[in-house]
C-alpha cells in the first residue's frame, strides 16, 4: 500500500514568489492535514480537511496561505507571496475514517521550502 | 489542552532498553497519550497509544501510572536505527484531533 505522497520534496524560491505543494493521501483516508515544521520543533497544524471540507483552518495565515481539496482526495497548499519566515518543512498527513479522532496519522516525507 | 514535557535529548547504547518519560500534569479525563517517532528528512510515524496502565505492541511498550500525569515509552533492545526524535502527545478524544506537538526527545543510540 502506497503511503502519503508529497511533491516536490525540495523547493527554493525568492521572497515574494508564489509556491505550491501537492499531497496525495493514503487511499480511503478521508481526513487530510497540512502541518508546518520548523527546525528542531514539532509539527504545527495549519489546516485539517474532512473529505473536501476544511473543518479546522484556524491556524492557517489566510492573508498569504490557501489550500484546497476539491475532490476530497489530493490537496494543494499554496503560499503567495512567500516570506523569508516561511522557510520550513511542510508536512501532509492523513488518517482513516476508522480512526475517529485522528490519533494515528500517516505522514508524508514533507516538502522542504527555502525562501531566499 | 494538555501540555507535555520531555527531556530534550537522551543517549544510550545498542542492545539496551531505553525509557523516555513524558510529563503531562494537566492531562484531562478524555485525553489519550500518543507517541510518534521521526527520522531526519521524514514525517513522524505513529508508535503507540494508550489511555491507562500498560500497552505493548511489536515496537514498544507504553506505561501509564494510575494518576496519568506521566507516561513512559519503553524501547526494548535498541539499535542504531532507533536514533530519532520521539514525540509525546496528549489529545482530547472528544475535541477532534487537537494534538499539540512539543519539541520531542532526540534519542541518540551509540554502538
Amino acid at each position: 500500500e502506497a503511503g502519503v505522497v508529497q511533491s516536490p520534496r525540495y523547493k527554493i524560491i525568492e521572497k515574494k514568489q508564489p509556491v505550491a505543494f501537492w499531497c496525495n493521501p493514503i487511499s480511503g483516508h478521508n481526513t487530510l492535514y497540512w502541518y508546518l515544521q520548523n527546525l528542531g520543533q514539532g509539527p504545527e497544524l495549519l489546516i485539517r480537511y474532512e473529505n473536501e471540507e476544511a473543518v479546522d483552518d484556524s491556524q492557517l495565515p489566510k492573508d498569504r496561505f490557501s489550500a484546497e481539496r476539491l475532490k476530497g482526495v489530493d490537496s494543494t497548499l499554496k503560499i503567495q507571496p512567500a516570506e523569508l519566515g516561511d522557510s520550513a518543512v511542510y508536512l501532509c498527513a492523513s488518517s482513516s475514517p476508522l480512526d475517529r479522532f485522528g490519533n494515528e496519522q500517516f505522514f508524508g516525507p514533507g516538502t522542504r521550502l527555502t525562501v531566499l | 489542552l494538555a501540555k507535555t514535557t520531555q527531556p530534550i535529548s537522551m543517549d544510550s547504547y545498542e542492545g539496551q532498553e531505553v525509557n523516555i518519560t513524558c510529563s503531562h500534569n494537566n492531562i484531562a479525563t478524555n485525553d489519550y497519550i500518543t507517541w510518534y517517532q521521526q527520522f531526519p528528512s521524514q514525517g513522524p510515524r505513529f508508535i503507540i497509544q494508550g489511555y491507562k496502565t500498560k500497552v505493548t505492541n511489536e515496537v514498544a511498550s507504553l506505561f501509564i501510572p494510575a494518576d496519568r500525569k506521566s507516561s513512559t515509552l519503553s524501547l526494548p533492545r535498541v539499535s542504531l536505527s532507533d536514533t530519532a526524535v520521539y514525540y509525546c502527545l496528549v489529545g482530547e478524544i472528544l475535541s477532534n484531533y487537537q494534538l499539540i506537538w512539543g519539541a520531542g526527545t532526540k534519542l541518540i543510540i551509540k554502538p
